[in-house]
């Protein structure tokens, strides 16, 4: 059974299309996490939900909207987008928020965009 | 703000000798954790070891083991025995119940070599 799942795990689209990634977990947590890992690797948050609530959001521009239908769900749409956008995202969670446990990864999305 | 470093781009080891990858940290925080993830060629995020920095005693998980140096914010990773299989991006990040966020450094990538 897969904890953190995503789709599409690969996505290859044209300037200024739109498109959303969806993410499902089901390991009963409160708290869901996008990431970005660009074409260097490095990996940086872009949102993190708990329990439907939007708590980190941090200075993704605003083409980028994260939706929790319920907590186990996070997706991310991106509107217009962009030839910068091309990367990795990674769906996480973890069991609550505020506390330290270990995020859980999905399996990536690599977006693509010619 | 937190941030985490790896001065090792690349490393490459010998099947069976051991290697250590290096990781430093900065955060204000007391309560804090420290993790390893592995990022194999297949890009799922694989948490390797994880350490909570009230404990003095390094953590350990059959051949991975982390020398964790408190004052000098040193949080390194040791391999032994190494494996075909451990060939991966290794990822070291710090996780702060404050910033409720995971910090990643850049990550090095490893090459275990026959």
């Amino acid at each position: 059974d897969t904890a953190v799942s995503q789709t599409p795990k690969y996505l290859v689209t044209q300037m200024g299309n739109d498109k959303s990634i969806k993410c499902e977990q089901n390991l009963g947590h409160d708290t869901m996490y996008w990431y970005k890992q660009d074409s260097k690797k490095f990996l940086k948050i872009m949102f993190s939900y708990n329990n439907k609530e939007l708590i980190i959001n941090e200075t993704v521009p605003n083409r980028f909207s994260p939706k929790s239908p319920d907590k186990a769900h996070l997706n991310l749409h991106i509107n217009s987008l962009e030839l910068g956008d091309s990367a990795v995202y990674f769906c996480a969670s973890s069991p609550q928020i505020g506390l330290i446990y270990e995020q859980y990864f999905g399996p990536g999305t690599r977006l693509t965009v010619t | 703000a937190q941030t985490v470093t790896q001065s090792q781009p690349e490393m490459s080891v010998q099947e069976a000798e051991t290697v250590t990858l290096s990781c430093t940290y900065d955060t204000s925080e007391n309560n804090y954790y420290l993790f390893w993830y592995k990022q194999p060629p297949s890009r799922q995020m694989i948490l390797v070891i994880r350490q909570e920095a009230y404990k003095q005693q390094n953590a350990t998980e059959n051949r991975f083991s982390v020398n964790f140096q408190k004052a000098a914010k040193s949080f390194s990773l040791k391999i032994s025995d190494s494996q075909l299989g451990d060939t991966a991006m290794y990822f070291c990040a710090c996780y702060t119940g404050t910033a409720s966020k995971l910090t990643f450094g850049t990550g090095t990538r490893l090459q275990v070599t026959l």
